[in-house]
């Protein structure tokens, strides 16, 4: 049973292209966390979804930032327009519901030239 | 708003040392808390996780407490190792409708051999 998939590991991006993160859950998960963290600072809650429904979004700002978890295939994080202050780890993690045991991917180092 | 703070922020010990790492939340009204494992550059490892009915968890050398009407948390680690070196992360599923898990900053453990 594979954990969380993250890809891709590393991503490189100029100021103002987009950028795609990919979230495979576990099998069986169908609940979707994505959190941010910058050096220094903890990880901050984005978005929480379960599939094809945004549950919660109140940590994502409201332009350039979407998600999605689809029927089928991984949930996507999309940043368009992306700039300097993106720069940061994001991590996807998976549980079976709501308040049970996370369990995160090894995260995406997105940074922005 | 929920808070999470982890005091201090780094640790150094040497080997063979029991240790115990604090956590403290400002909202009680909590459904768990978990404790979280993160080496550099990695993504996070789920330790424990304690219900708020219950006062303690263990596994293996670690051993986690929940106060939950003080709002704390400690993780106790017997008889430290170099291989524990790490950032410990504490967090709280609130217990309202779609909550989310809060973080705190993490404290980085250093164990010298």
């Amino acid at each position: 049973n594979a954990g969380v998939m993250q890809n891709p590991r590393h991503l490189v991006r100029r100021r103002g292209q987009e950028a795609r993160l990919r979230c495979s859950p576990m099998k069986g998960h169908s609940h979707v966390y994505w959190y941010r963290q910058l050096p220094e600072e903890g990880l901050k809650f984005m978005v929480y979804l379960q599939k094809e429904n945004i549950i919660d979004e109140s940590g994502m700002p409201k332009e350039r930032f979407s998600a999605e978890f689809p029927k089928e295939g991984p949930s996507i994080l999309r940043i368009q327009q992306v700039v300097r202050g993106d720069s940061a780890a994001y991590f996807c993690a998976s549980s079976q519901g709501q308040g049970e045991k996370l369990f995160f991917g090894s995260g995406t180092q997105l940074s922005v030239l | 708003k929920q808070e999470v703070t982890q005091i201090p922020a780094a640790l150094s010990v040497p080997e063979g040392e029991n240790l115990v790492l604090n956590c403290s939340f400002t909202d009680s009204a909590i459904y768990n808390l978990q404790w979280f494992r993160q080496d550099p550059g990695k993504g996070l490892t789920s330790l424990l996780l304690i219900q708020s009915s219950q006062r303690e968890q263990t596994s293996g050398r670690l051993n986690a407490s929940l106060d939950k009407s003080s709002g704390r948390s400690t993780l106790y680690i017997a008889a430290s190792q170099p291989g524990d070196s790490a950032t410990y992360l504490c967090a709280v599923w609130g217990s309202g409708a779609n909550s989310k898990l809060t973080f705190g900053k993490g404290i980085t453990l250093s164990v010298r051999p």
